[in-house]
């Protein structure tokens, strides 16, 4: 079945830094990747998302970019605010499903003010 | 409503007692899933409903675990006779379609002691 890693596991940028999280997959065919916020106490928020016949998808300051190849997609956050400290978890699809996914263990992002 | 809503929130169990955890999707949405989400880790795929059908129970733990959505809206997910091990927060998420921008309820913390 599908396996997800993600790194770093934690991460503290200064504000206005980028910060970058890395995931990698192991199933070929999954075809949607979708990347949740978390913050203390809610459920996870889904950010952004990217399909497979897509390599980069860009939302105001946060986006995310994918290679089919070596099977990894990363989540880029520019000009980071406090507010942005949560933890942020990436997912992919089980094969060619949409409904079933496969969540990475998560990195909690902290913005030093 | 605004979006998924859960209850209870929090529900504490001595071990041996069953629970039920309740889930109100948004309304009209056709897909609703449970995730199972322990402490520190991603979120774990339970399972999926697309109206009142069950279509993949296969991330439920054990036949301790169970989830119906009999008129296609609110879910229950009941567990019996919990265990320790069954700590985790319990996740509800519902889309209007498949399962692509699933949204995300806050979550039902549940400790067995």
């Amino acid at each position: 079945g599908e396996n997800v890693e993600q790194h770093p596991s934690t991460l503290s940028v200064q504000e206005g830094d980028s910060a970058v999280i890395k995931c990698t997959y192991s199933d070929s065919a999954s075809n949607y990747f979708p990347w949740y916020k978390q913050e203390l106490g809610k459920g996870p928020q889904l950010i952004i998302d990217i399909r497979s016949n897509v390599g980069e998808k860009k939302d105001q300051r946060i986006a995310v970019t994918l290679n089919k190849t070596a099977k990894h997609f990363s989540l880029h956050i520019t000009e980071t605010q406090p507010e942005d400290s949560a933890v942020y978890f990436c997912a992919a699809s089980e094969g060619s499903g949409t409904y079933k996914y496969i969540f990475g263990t998560g990195t909690r992002l902290k913005v030093l003010a | 409503g605004a979006g998924v809503s859960q209850s209870p929130r929090y529900k504490v169990a001595k071990r041996g007692q069953d629970v039920a955890l309740r889930c109100d999707p948004i309304s009209g949405h056709v897909s609703l899933f449970w995730y199972q989400q322990a402490l520190g880790q991603g979120p774990e795929f339970l399972t999926y409903f697309q109206n009142e059908a069950q279509l993949d129970k296969s991330g439920l733990p054990s036949d301790r675990f169970f989830a119906e959505r009999p008129e296609g809206s609110v879910s229950t997910l009941k567990i019996q006779r919990t265990q320790q091990e069954d700590s985790a927060v319990y996740l509800c998420a519902s889309s209007p379609g498949g399962g692509e921008g699933g949204l995300f309820g806050p979550g039902t913390r549940l400790t067995v002691t």
